[in-house]
């Protein structure tokens, strides 16, 4: 049973560029969770997503950032015009519909040249 | 005040003994708790789950919840070198915040040989 899928490991791009980080989760999961782990700090929510609808996203910055989870494909987190002050690593988790339990993807380390 | 507080160590114990993390939280509503493993460089791995008040044991793991002094706690007994690592504690509000794990900035443990 594959775990969450996160593509790609790492991410390079230039200021004002856009970044899309894809999240695929486990097998019999629908419910996927975004969180952003800024160098030396902590774990920080920023979205919560259900198959086609955003249940929770108080933890989004306002400007450049947006994600989804399409009914077919994986879930996408969104930056545009990217800031050096955006690079960080990623990470998406899953849970199933009766359970509360997140399991982790390995991340994307985003870095903003 | 932070809503999750653990100490940043870092925690160093012999190989062989008991390690013991401390974790508080401020939303005295909150209803699930979670420890998460993180190595360097790495995601943060599951560990344990705990709803209820008391103690939850699961290998040399121990999780244990008093939500009236709003503290959960991971025991670690037999420690080993691989268990080297940082531990997060998660709490989950519930409600409206279903989705959204907050998590404390976690403790370095360091088990010695």
């Amino acid at each position: 049973n594959a775990g969450v899928m996160q593509n790609p490991r790492h991410l390079v791009r230039r200021r004002g560029q856009e970044a899309r980080l894809r999240c695929s989760p486990m097998k019999g999961h629908s419910h996927v969770y975004w969180y952003r782990q800024l160098p030396e700090e902590g774990l920080k929510f920023m979205v919560y997503l259900q198959k086609e609808n955003i249940i929770d996203e108080s933890g989004m910055p306002k400007e450049r950032f947006s994600a989804e989870f399409p009914k077919e494909g994986p879930s996408i987190l969104r930056i545009q015009q990217v800031v050096r002050g955006d690079s960080a690593a990623y990470f998406c988790a899953s849970s199933p519909p009766s359970d509360n339990e997140q399991f982790f993807g390995p991340g994307t380390r985003l870095t903003v040249l | 005040q932070k809503e999750v507080e653990q100490n940043s160590g870092p925690l160093s114990v012999p190989e062989g003994a008991i390690a013991s993390l401390n974790c508080t939280y401020s939303d005295r509503g909150s209803q699930s708790f979670f420890w998460y493993r993180q190595y360097s460089g790495k995601s943060p791995e599951l560990i344990m789950s705990i709803y209820s008040n008391g103690d939850k044991e699961d290998g040399r793991f121990t999780a244990q919840l008093n939500k009236a002094s709003q503290y959960v706690s991971l025991l670690i007994r037999d420690s080993q070198p691989s268990d080297s690592a940082t531990y997060l504690c998660a709490v989950n509000a519930g409600g409206t915040s279903y989705g959204k794990l907050t998590f404390g900035q976690g403790t370095i443990l360091t088990v010695h040989p």
